[in-house]
């Protein structure tokens, strides 16, 4: 399998503009996590996902962040209008419901600088 | 609510010194707890993982054990590498979701 897939892998924008990121989780996996990595607050939760439903989505920031899962192969994190705080890298991640450990499988993170 | 707190880096150490990296967490009922490892440009992978009080989990020559009496989960290793050098993230589980730490550097030296 590839693992989780995410694009672009850099993305660098101004300030007001729209930002689509992309993910592609494992097939078969059940569930989708976005995270956000920063080095003053760590890595965060934005939002997840189960069966394409989003279930918790409070670690979304403000109302400028959503996200869509359309089907069980793709998702997006749109940020409109981008900040500069926003710059961050944004990692999703998917599992298994049920599998050992409950793991989740990273992908390589969307490194998003807003100037 | 829960949480993870992990100790400060950067650590760095020469290649085959003894690491530890402490953890302690604060959480309702008896989650499991995780160490996962990110090497420079990648995303987080899972090193170990232990799911009860006084489990011992292992991979690639780390341990940690889960002491439910001190609510800590410390990683050790017992000679590292300049390969182990990356950002390791002590982490609990809550219904769904993983709580991370704000994650320890370690550097190696040759």
């Amino acid at each position: 399998d590839a693992g989780v897939i995410q694009s672009p892998r850099h993305e660098v924008t101004e300030m007001g503009q729209e930002v689509t990121l992309r993910c592609k989780p494992i097939s078969g996996h059940d569930y989708l996590f976005w995270y956000r990595q920063t080095m003053m607050r760590g890595l965060e939760l934005l939002i997840y996902f189960n069966n394409n439903v989003p279930i918790d989505d409070s670690g979304m920031p403000e109302d400028r962040f959503s996200a869509k899962m359309p089907n069980a192969s793709f998702s997006t994190l749109k940020i409109q209008p981008s900040e500069p705080r926003d710059s961050a890298v944004y990692f999703c991640a998917s599992r298994i419901a049920g599998g050992p450990y409950n793991e989740q499988f990273f992908g390589p993170g969307t490194r998003l600088t807003v100037l | 609510g829960d949480s993870v707190t992990q100790m400060e880096g950067p650590v760095t150490l020469s290649e085959e010194a003894f690491l530890t990296i402490n953890c302690t967490y604060t959480a309702t009922g008896y989650p499991s707890l995780f160490w996962y490892v990110q090497y420079p440009g990648e995303g987080l992978q899972l090193l170990l993982k232990a799911t009860k009080a006084d489990d011992k989990g292992s991979n690639k020559g780390f341990e940690a054990t889960y002491r439910k009496e001190t609510t800590s989960f410390h990683l050790e290793k017992g000679s590292v590498q300049v390969s182990d050098s990356a950002v390791y993230f002590c982490a609990l589980e809550v219904d769904d979701k993983i709580i991370f730490g704000k994650g320890t550097r370690l550097h190696i030296l040759p």
